[in-house]
């Protein structure tokens, strides 16, 4: 069936560094890949997608790429911030089901 | 605007009562409907979803039923609860099939015990 896996588990990095997150999806059919934040107790919440026609996009500090051909798409957040630490999960979905398969997330953690 | 609403925020039942959880779409017709369940530090789970009134999908076998008797509202149910069904569990709306996001609600924190 369909798959995403992301890596890191738990990523810690100091305010002012990069932090990229990666996942890998099983489905060639995917074709539309959305970055969500989860802060503790509240539902998930879309910062950024991509759709298999672009290969970047960016919003202020948080860009996302997609690589079709390795099935690879990562999240980059630049110049981190205390209140970037959070809960961040990948997801892959279909335009003909509707369904998104989540990664398994990422704990980001940024130290003052 | 759109909004979703999940209620409630969080629920202790013993093993072996029912349960029902209910999530309601504002602002939006004929939505995409979704349950996603969250174990504690792992990722989320699609449990059913909806593209329409009485139309569910399953997409793991177990405890839990779903159903849609209005347009905007989902339910989440089970006859007999088991300690493992405690977890976090999300309702989410999408709009059509065509690579749109899904938004979620805020949450059940369920335990079962």
């Amino acid at each position: 069936g369909e798959n995403v896996e992301q890596h890191p588990s738990t990523l810690s990095v100091q305010e002012g560094d990069s932090a990229v997150i990666k996942c890998t999806y099983s489905d060639s059919a995917s074709n539309y890949f959305p970055w969500y934040k989860q802060e503790l107790g509240k539902g998930p919440q879309l910062i950024i997608d991509i759709r298999s026609n672009v290969g970047e996009k960016k919003d202020q500090r948080i860009a996302v790429t997609l690589n079709k051909t390795a099935k690879h798409f990562s999240l980059h957040i630049t110049e981190t911030q205390p209140e970037d630490s959070a809960v961040y999960f990948c997801a892959a979905g279909t335009s003909n089901t509707g369904k998104l398969i989540f990664g398994q997330g990422t704990t980001l953690q940024v130290k003052p | 605007s759109q909004t979703i609403h999940q209620w409630p925020a969080t629920l202790v039942q013993p093993v072996g009562s029912p349960l029902s959880l209910e999530c309601t779409v504002e602002g939006t017709s004929n939505p995409n409907l979704y349950w996603y369940r969250q174990a504690a530090g792992r990722g989320l789970q699609l449990l059913f979803y909806s593209v329409g009134i009485g139309q569910i999908s399953s997409e793991v076998p177990q405890n839990l039923s779903a159903s849609r008797p209005q347009d905007r509202q989902f339910i989440l149910s089970s006859k007999k609860l088991l300690l493992s069904d405690s977890g976090f569990y999300l309702c989410a709306w999408g709009q059509g099939i065509s690579q749109a996001p899904l938004h979620f609600g805020n949450g059940t924190r369920l335990t079962v015990t």
